[in-house]
């Protein structure tokens, strides 16, 4: 097992595109998490799954944003209609149900022109 | 917000040992203390985490102060390699494991 992978690395979009990212988490890890990280900003959590459950939310994924995660494996995180304010890396994580360490992917980053 | 004060950056030379310090002064009694760190152009990765008793694994060693208001990470004898950021973070003990950054403590490490 290599870790948390994410793809694409990069993504460039125009103002108002849509995006997908996709993630695949560690394998049987059961809890899969999003995070969005700015410039000189620690990350900030998103969402979280567990298994294909999303079971929290953040007041900062607006209705723009969407997560799946079918049948508790890999998980994709759409954006419809980007903003600028939306160029910035996401992270993935993954972790064991009741395990203390969350692993993270190297992140997508994304920028929108 | 994340509930923990760190400095914004500090100084190392290499082989010396590091201490960054963490304040966590409303930490309650089920409130871990976790650390991860964040190489550039990487993932955060986890380096320790504890309750109350001190912790020492392969990467570093994690001293808790008594009233737990306070904690210290250290690198035992700092590499190039260890050029990060420092996150310690809050986490409570039965919840869904959802970090809270903060903007941690940049870590330079000097040749």
């Amino acid at each position: 097992d290599t870790g948390v992978s994410q793809n694409p690395r990069h993504k460039i979009t125009k103002r108002g595109q849509n995006v997908t990212f996709r993630c695949d988490p560690i394998s049987e890890h059961n809890r899969l998490y999003w995070y969005r990280q700015t410039l000189g900003q620690g990350p900030e959590f998103l969402t979280y799954f567990q298994n294909e459950a999303q079971l929290e939310k953040s007041r900062l994924l607006s209705d723009r944003f969407s997560a799946e995660r079918p049948k508790g494996s890999f998980s994709t995180l759409e954006i419809q209609r980007t903003e600028q304010g939306d160029s910035a890396m996401y992270l993935c994580a993954s972790s064991l149900l009741g395990n203390t360490e969350a692993f993270f992917g190297q992140g997508t980053r994304l920028t929108v022109v | 917000d994340a509930k923990t004060t760190q400095p914004n950056s500090m100084e190392s030379n290499e082989e010396e040992p590091v201490h960054l310090p963490c304040n966590h002064s409303t930490i309650s009694g089920t409130d871990y203390i976790h650390w991860y760190r964040q190489l550039p152009s990487q993932g955060p990765e986890y380096v320790i985490h504890g309750l109350t008793s001190n912790v020492n694994n392969r990467m570093a060693s994690l001293a808790i102060a008594e009233d737990r208001k306070s904690s210290t990470l250290i690198l035992h004898r700092a590499t190039l390699r260890d050029a990060a950021v420092y996150y310690c973070i809050r986490l409570s003990g039965g919840s869904n494991y959802k970090l809270t950054f903060g903007k941690g403590t940049l870590l330079t490490v000097n040749p």
